[in-house]
């Protein structure tokens, strides 16, 4: 089954510096890769996904990035603000569309990292 | 903005005991799951149901859990006799089609005892 690797486990970086999140999959048959953020007591939020026709995406100070040859993808926060302090978890799904099913759509979360943003 | 809703928030109960999560999906969804995140973890998939049937699980989900879609708003787990190592988050999810994103609810905190 499918694997989903993540580092750093723990990011620190100063209010308006960048950060960077990397994730790696097993998978070839993966297409979807969303990201989630969770605060403290809170269910995951996705905050970006991409899909494997696209190499980018962006919103706002989030973008993600996918290469499918090497079978990784990366958040980026530029501008950080306090507000982005939480844990952060990556994921992977094979999705077949031709089959209106419900196999083979769930989530494989990488381990998480946990980024505070300090003043 | 509709959003997926679990209770109760936190539940403990003593080793052995049945316990029942519920969780109401965003209403025009058609996809739903079970994931578990034990502290400090990631977030590990239990089960998935669609049109009345779980269509797959994982090795966690054993015999001692069951879901259930009781009516058209309500999706439920429940886990027959907990153990120690049943204590996690459980996180409910749900989506509208094959192809679109999960939305995760707040969670239910267990604590077995």
């Amino acid at each position: 089954g499918e694997n989903v690797e993540q580092h750093p486990s723990t990011l620190s970086v100063q209010e308006g510096d960048s950060a960077v999140i990397k994730c790696t999959y097993s998978d070839s048959a993966s297409n979807y890769f969303p990201w989630y953020k969770q605060e403290l007591g809170k269910g995951p939020q996705l905050i970006i996904d991409i899909r494997s026709n696209v190499g980018e995406k962006k919103d706002q100070r989030i973008a993600v990035t996918l290469n499918k040859t090497a079978k990784h993808f990366s958040l980026h926060i530029t501008e950080t603000q306090p507000e982005d302090s939480a844990v952060y978890f990556c994921a992977a799904r094979a999705l077949d569309l031709l089959i209106n099913t419900g196999t083979a759509s769930k989530l494989t979360f990488g381990t998480g990292t946990r980024l505070q943003v300090t003043l | 903005e509709p959003e997926v809703t679990q209770t109760p928030s936190h539940q403990v109960t003593q080793m052995g005991q049945e316990v029942i999560l519920r969780c109401v999906p965003i209403s025009n969804h058609l996809y739903f799951y079970w994931y578990r995140q034990i502290l400090g973890q990631k977030v590990e998939f239990l089960v998935s149901f669609y049109n009345n049937e779980i269509s797959e699980k994982s090795e966690i989900f054993d015999d001692q859990f069951s879901v259930e879609r009781p009516d058209g708003s309500n999706f439920t787990l429940k886990i027959r006799s907990t153990k120690l190592e049943d204590s996690a988050m459980y996180f409910c999810a749900s989506k509208r089609t094959q192809a679109s994103e999960q939305y995760f609810g707040p969670g239910t905190r267990l604590t077995v005892t």
